[in-house]
């Protein structure tokens, strides 16, 4: 199955800081999701950008489909963007749509410091 | 603001009992699926569901767990009997297009 693989695993950052996060694939996908979980264990999905770029806010991400990998940009991180980025990718495509089996990376665990 | 709820938020039983965790989509959601996050094994999609017809639980222990959509605005999943090993956090998400939408999850404990 396709291979899921996020750097880097830890990241400390003080506040006002930027930065980038990576997620690589195996194979070709037809659906790629960022989520953010936060330290009270919900998960928020931040972007479905299975290629191209979409922004929203202090938040970005890209994805170069042909290369299999995407990145998410933070920048002036705050302390609420602390919590654990997951990346997860599906090829699968269902009738009707393209939700499929999400495969999920391990996350990359950000924490910003005040 | 439509979300994922999920009953209990905590459950602690004792191995062998029976556990059953509730989830009701949103509205109009077509998808629904269930998760379970462990630190060992990370998120793993252990069920999946489109227009309330199973389409893909391989990632469920099928001898003990079975999940199952009763109706539109009902997903269930069970574990008899229970085990330590199935100490984890369960998530439901619905979707409807591209998006999952994560319920706030329900923590199990088996003791």
């Amino acid at each position: 199955g396709i291979q899921v693989e996020q750097s880097p695993p830890d990241l400390i950052l003080q506040e006002g800081a930027n930065s980038t996060l990576r997620c690589n694939f195996s194979d070709s996908v037809n659906n790629l999701q960022w989520f953010h979980q936060n330290p009270w264990g919900q998960l928020i999905n931040l972007f479905y950008i299975p290629s191209g770029t979409k922004q929203n806010g202090r938040l970005s991400a890209t994805t170069v489909a042909t290369e299999r990998y995407s990145l998410l940009y933070i920048s002036s991180s705050q302390t609420t963007d602390s919590g654990v980025y997951f990346c997860a990718v599906a090829a699968y495509f269902n009738y009707g749509g393209s939700q499929g089996n999400l495969i999920f990376g391990k996350g990359t665990k950000l924490s910003v410091k005040p | 603001d439509a979300r994922v709820t999920q009953t209990p938020r905590d459950k602690v039983t004792e191995m062998g009992q029976e556990v059953t965790m509730r989830c009701q989509p949103i509205l109009g959601h077509n998808t629904v699926f269930w998760y379970r996050q462990t630190m060992k094994q990370g998120l793993e999609l252990l069920a999946y569901f489109r227009n309330r017809a199973p389409l893909d639980d391989s990632g469920m222990p099928k001898d003990r767990f079975s999940a199952e959509m009763p109706d539109a605005t009902l997903a269930t999943l069970k574990i008899q009997p229970s085990e330590p090993r199935d100490s984890a956090v369960y998530f439901c998400a619905s979707g409807r297009g591209e998006t999952q939408y994560f319920g706030p999850g329900t923590r199990l404990l088996v003791l």
